[in-house]
This record gives C-alpha cells, structure tokens and sequence, in this order.
C-alpha cells in the first residue's frame, strides 16, 4: 500500500524564491492536513481540507502561504516569497474522516525538510 | 499554549526496560493518541483511545487514560534499540476541530 507521498523530500532555495510541496494522499482519504514541525514550536497546523475544500486555514502564518487540493489525489502547499524564517520540515496527512469529526488517525506522510538561504 | 504536553521532556534507558511517558492536556477529549517518530521521518500512528476507555494494548504498548486527572501514560515493555524515537501525544479538545500534537518525548534507548 502506498502511503501519502510528498516531494521533494529537501528543499533549499534563496530568500524571495517560490517554494512549492507537493501532497499525494492515500488513496480513499477525504481529507488532508499540512502541517510545520519546527524545535521552537513542534508541529503546528497550517490548513486542512474536506473532500477537496479548505476548512480552516487559520494556522496559515501569512499571506506568503497559500495551499490547494484541486482534486482528491494532489494538493500543494506554496510560500512566495520564501524567508529565512519558513524554514522547517513541512508534513502532509491524510485521514478519512466521518461524520464531522477529524480527529481520527491521520497518516503522515515523510515531510519535505525546507532550508531557505 | 499546548493542549497536550508531553512529559519527561527526554528519556534514555537500557534495552529491556520499560519506558513511561506522560501526556497532560487541559480541555475535556473525545479521544488520545499516540504517535511516534523517528528521526527525518513522519509521524506514525501507535494507539487511540477514546474517553470512555481507561487502558488499551497493543503489542508492548499499553496505554492508560484517566479523564478526571486529564493525562495518559504510554507504557512500552522491554524496549529495544528500535523504539529510540519522539513520541506524541494528540488530543481532539473541545473548542479545536482536529487533533493538536504535543511536542513530544525524546525516547533512546541504549543497547
């Protein structure tokens, strides 16, 4: 079974540059999570979608962040511009999730280690 | 501030001893879970157990749940060099929609 599939795995790339991650879910998952894994702060929440639409973005940092998931197979995650401080390893999960609840178990894929320069 | 926080912080044993972590959180739950991660990896689930559960197995992983205290053990037995890896706890707490990590205890386990 394929799990959920990201790309790259690294990332360095100078400050101002577009960054794009890319999210493959496991197939049959309806909804799909980013997630930022930094020493400072752990593992915070970015954006999460239902069934291809956005729920809650409010853990997007700024608006140098945008996420899209266009169909049920494939979602990215964009910084532009790219700061210094955006730094981290970068996680998508997915989860099937019923009755409103996304609080089920999420499967996370191996996360893309960005360095910004 | 963290729903859930994990305690100790780090913890380094032998093999063959057992591990305890802790994990308190501050709002009432529907469930807890429990994942791993090693090193450059994503996060693994381990364990859910829900509110109306006090303890739950899996393998060498025992898991306890007391909802009047708001905390969880993670119990994993005769560890390995293999279980060296971050474990967290996940809470789906009223007042958030989906589950909010801790950030973690930091396991080694010396051969």
């Amino acid at each position: 079974d394929a799990g959920v599939i990201q790309s790259p795995r690294h990332e360095v790339t100078e400050m101002g540059q577009e960054v794009t991650l890319r999210c493959k879910p496991i197939s049959g998952h309806n909804s799909l999570f980013w997630y930022r894994q930094t020493m400072m702060r752990g593992l915070e929440l970015l954006i999460y979608f239902n069934n291809n639409v956005p729920i809650d973005d409010s853990g997007m940092p700024e608006d140098r962040f945008s996420a899209k998931m266009p169909n049920a197979s494939f979602s990215t995650l964009k910084i532009q511009p790219s700061e210094p401080r955006d730094s981290a390893v970068y996680f998508c999960a997915s989860s099937l999730v019923a009755g409103g609840s996304y609080s089920e178990t999420q499967y996370f894929g191996p996360g893309t280690r960005l360095l910004v320069l | 501030s963290q729903q859930g926080e994990e305690d100790p912080q780090a913890l380094s044993i032998q093999e063959g001893e057992n591990a305890t972590m802790n994990c308190s959180y501050k709002t009432s739950i529907n469930n807890l879970q429990w994942y791993r991660q090693n090193s450059g990896r994503g996060l693994v689930h381990l364990i859910l157990i829900r509110s109306n559960e006090r303890e739950k197995h899996s393998g060498r992983l025992r898991v306890t749940l007391d909802t009047s205290k708001k905390s969880s053990s993670l119990l994993i037995t005769a560890s390995r060099a293999a279980d060296t890896a971050s474990y967290f706890c996940a809470t789906d707490a009223l007042g958030y929609s989906t589950l909010t990590f801790g950030k973690g205890t930091m396991l080694l386990v010396s051969p």
